[in-house]
């Protein structure tokens, strides 16, 4: 079946530090990957998104880049503000079969100021 | 924002009690979900539509039923509440269901079930 795996958290960063949050994920075909990231207290929002393979989905400073080779799809950013304190959530939805999201288990960002 | 609204938005019951939480949407989008969020595992299906009336299972759809008469309607039901669906429940809609498509979510519905 189709999974995603996130690295756990809560990841504790400082202002203006760069961000990595690792996603691998295994899915028959080519998928495609999503961000989603949650404030305190509200639902989900697209961050960014990707669809085919080498695609780099990209906003507000965030990107991730479809990797095939290595199923993974990595979320970055350079220089963090307090305002990205959220629960980031890696997902996939594939291209066969039903067209539903498979979310990863979250991973809690906290930035000091 | 999408318009997608859940009502109620917070709900306090008692095992073995009938509940209905409701999804509507002023989007005219033909796919509609119902997820359960809860800490460690991200969200997870538990039903969708692909049209009015045209509904299929999830991977925890057990001890829940949906209805969708209409096109903004989407409602979950949990005939029987026990303390495990105490949970986050979350609609999603997307407009025709294809893989490259944004599901866009909304608010939450907070259930504890006593």
């Amino acid at each position: 079946g189709n999974s995603v795996t996130q690295m756990e958290g809560p990841v504790t960063l400082s202002e203006e530090a760069f961000l990595t949050i690792n996603c691998t994920y295994t899915a028959t075909g080519y998928p495609s990957l999503f961000w989603y990231v949650q404030y305190p207290g509200e639902g989900l929002q697209l961050l960014l998104k990707a669809t085919k393979a080498d695609d780099k989905g990209s906003n507000k400073g965030f990107e991730a880049t479809y990797r095939k080779e290595t199923t993974s799809f990595h979320l970055e950013k350079g220089s963090v503000q307090v305002s990205d304190s959220a629960v980031y959530f890696c997902a996939l939805i594939p291209n066969t079969g039903r067209r539903a999201l498979t979310f990863g288990s979250g991973t809690r960002l906290q930035v000091q100021p | 924002d999408a318009g997608i609204t859940q009502s109620p938005r917070h709900k306090v019951t008692e095992t073995g009690t009938p509940v209905t939480l409701r999804c509507h949407q002023t989007e005219n989008h033909r796919y509609m979900y119902w997820y359960r969020q809860d800490p460690g595992h991200g969200l997870r299906l538990i039903h969708y539509s692909y049209g009015v009336k045209d509904t299929d299972k999830g991977e925890v759809s057990d001890g829940y039923s949906v209805s969708r008469s209409k096109t903004e309607d989407f409602l979950l039901t949990l005939e029987s509440a026990t303390s495990s669906q105490t949970s986050v429940y979350f609609c999603a809609i997307s407009e025709s269901g294809g893989p490259q498509e944004t599901q866009y979510f909304g608010p939450g519905t907070r259930l504890l079930v006593l």
